[in-house]
């Protein structure tokens, strides 16, 4: 069986400010793993997928996400938050048929 | 990116009635799937086809049936709807012949069962 854990249901933090959201993965081979945004009301948004071809990954808007096997992480980090960043951030997991394994997500909270 | 549609957008229903969603999509991918959103759950697999008339259960799939007769529609049927059913459904389609290359969603229908 495979999981997905977001360490934080909720995280807010100062514009300008870096940017954490935690997740560890149980899986048994080697994932793919993806982060996803969504916006209040909206669909969901790639910002970036680890493929063991590099163990960092650069996304959009600059997020990127390090994946660390010893530890079965793929936190997902940006040096300087910004208002538009107010979202709620899932970690995204791959199995069997493609079938995507979601964590409960993060909701990330961007104060002035 | 994909061309992937949902139908309705929203919906009310009331409970006992038959609903069913429709997903199409305009670049004949072969993987689509149906999630549902919820509070505090994410999204969870519902259904999930790997070709026209070939379909398999996910992890919620009690009280929903789906069909796919053509490659680019997918529909799922809330066969009786029942209260626990209001959500959010999200189709998903596999953006390549592999799982690398990422999933692409729809817009989401809000369902709500009175």
């Amino acid at each position: 069986a495979q999981s997905v854990t977001q360490l934080d249901s909720h995280v807010s933090v100062s514009e300008g400010t870096p940017v954490l959201l935690r997740c560890n993965y149980s899986s048994s081979y080697s994932p793919s793993l993806f982060w996803y945004v969504q916006h209040p009301n909206k669909g969901l948004q790639l910002l970036l997928k680890y493929t063991s071809a590099a163990t960092l990954v650069k996304g959009i808007n600059g997020f990127e996400a390090e994946f660390k096997k010893s530890e079965t992480s793929f936190h997902l980090t940006k040096p300087s938050a910004h208002m538009s960043d107010a979202a709620e951030y899932f970690c995204v997991l791959t199995g069997t048929a493609s079938k995507l394994t979601f964590g409960t997500g993060t909701r990330l909270q961007v104060t002035l | 990116d994909a061309g992937i549609t949902q139908s309705p957008r929203h919906k009310v229903t009331e409970t006992g009635t038959p609903v069913t969603l429709r997903c199409h999509q305009t670049e004949n991918h072969r993987y689509m799937y149906w999630y549902r959103q919820d509070p505090g759950h994410g999204l969870r697999l519902i259904h999930y086809s790997y070709g026209v008339k070939d379909t398999d259960k996910g992890e919620v799939s009690d009280g929903y049936s789906v069909s796919r007769s053509k490659t680019e529609d997918f529909l799922l049927t809330l066969e009786s709807a029942t209260s626990s059913q209001t959500s959010v459904y999200f189709c998903a389609i596999r953006d390549s012949g592999t799982a690398v290359d990422g999933y692409t969603f729809g817009s989401g229908t809000r369902l709500t069962v009175v």
